[in-house]
C-alpha cells in the first residue's frame, strides 16, 4: 500500500507552547488528507479534513484556531498544536487518500506536561 | 443513531479459530467499505476493502458485504495471537468525502 509519513513520533512539550506534526505521503500525491485524534482506549476521533490549497474543514466542536492546518502541496499537510495543555495530549494521526483508499500515517504521541 | 456500528468486544477466540467480525452503517448510499486493524499504541492499517455484494478474499481474511442487509463482515479463518488487536470497519459514502469509522472490535486470539 501507499506509504504516509508523519514527523515527529513523539513529542512531550511544556504546557503554553506550540508543537508542529507534519504529514507527508511519499509516493503518491493526496488532494485530502485527514486529521486524527485518539484517546487510550478510544476510537479514532476526526479533527478535520484538510484539502490541498483551500481551509481545512473541522469537525464540530474542534477549535480551528487552536490547531491550525496548512496543506500547501499535494504530499505535506501540517498540523499545529497551538498553547497546547495537558488535555491536548493524545495520539495524533494523518490519513492520505489515496483515489479510493484511505492511507494513515504511523501516528505521532504528543504528551503536554 | 451512530453511523457505523461495531460489537467492541473483546471478542476471543482460540488458536486457529476462525474469528468473525461485524459491522452495521446506517447510510444506504454508501459505496465502499474497508477493515482495518490497529495495534495497540499503533495506527490503524488497511487489511482489505470491499465495494460489491459478496465474499471477498484475501489470504486468511475475507470480507462480505451485504448491502441490502447493511452489514459487512471480516472473517480471519486460521487465526493467530498475532492477529490479536483492535478492528476498525469504515464507511465511504462516495468516492469524494471522508470515511467514517466504526469504533473497533477488540479482537484476542487465545494460544
Amino acid at each position: 500500500g501507499a506509504v504516509v509519513s508523519q514527523h515527529p513520533s513523539r513529542v512531550i512539550c511544556k504546557s503554553g507552547t506550540s508543537v508542529k506534526i507534519e504529514c507527508r505521503s511519499l509516493d503518491f500525491q493526496a488532494t485530502t488528507m485527514f486529521w486524527y485524534r485518539q484517546f487510550p482506549k478510544q476510537s479514532l476521533m476526526l479533527m478535520a479534513t484538510s484539502n490541498e490549497g483551500s481551509k481545512a474543514t473541522y469537525e464540530q466542536g474542534v477549535e480551528k484556531d487552536k490547531f491550525l492546518i496548512n496543506h500547501a502541496s499535494l504530499t505535506l499537510s501540517t498540523l499545529t498544536v497551538t498553547s497546547a495543555h495537558p488535555e491536548d495530549s493524545s495520539f495524533y494521526i494523518c490519513s492520505a487518500k489515496a483515489v479510493n483508499e484511505q492511507f494513515f500515517g504511523p501516528g505521532t504521541r504528543l504528551t503536554v506536561l | 443513531q451512530k453511523e457505523v456500528e461495531q460489537n467492541s468486544g473483546p471478542l476471543s477466540v482460540p488458536e486457529g479459530a476462525i474469528a468473525s467480525l461485524n459491522c452495521t452503517y446506517s447510510d444506504r448510499g454508501s459505496q465502499s467499505f474497508f477493515w482495518y486493524r490497529q495495534y495497540s499504541g499503533k495506527s490503524p492499517e488497511l487489511i482489505m476493502f470491499i465495494y460489491s455484494n459478496g465474499d471477498k478474499e484475501d489470504g486468511r481474511f475475507t470480507a462480505q458485504l451485504n448491502k441490502a442487509s447493511q452489514y459487512v463482515s471480516l472473517l480471519i479463518r486460521d487465526s493467530q495471537p498475532s492477529d490479536s488487536a483492535t478492528y476498525l470497519c469504515a464507511v465511504n459514502h462516495n468516492y469524494g468525502q471522508n470515511f467514517v469509522f466504526g469504533p473497533g472490535t477488540r479482537l484476542s486470539v487465545l494460544p
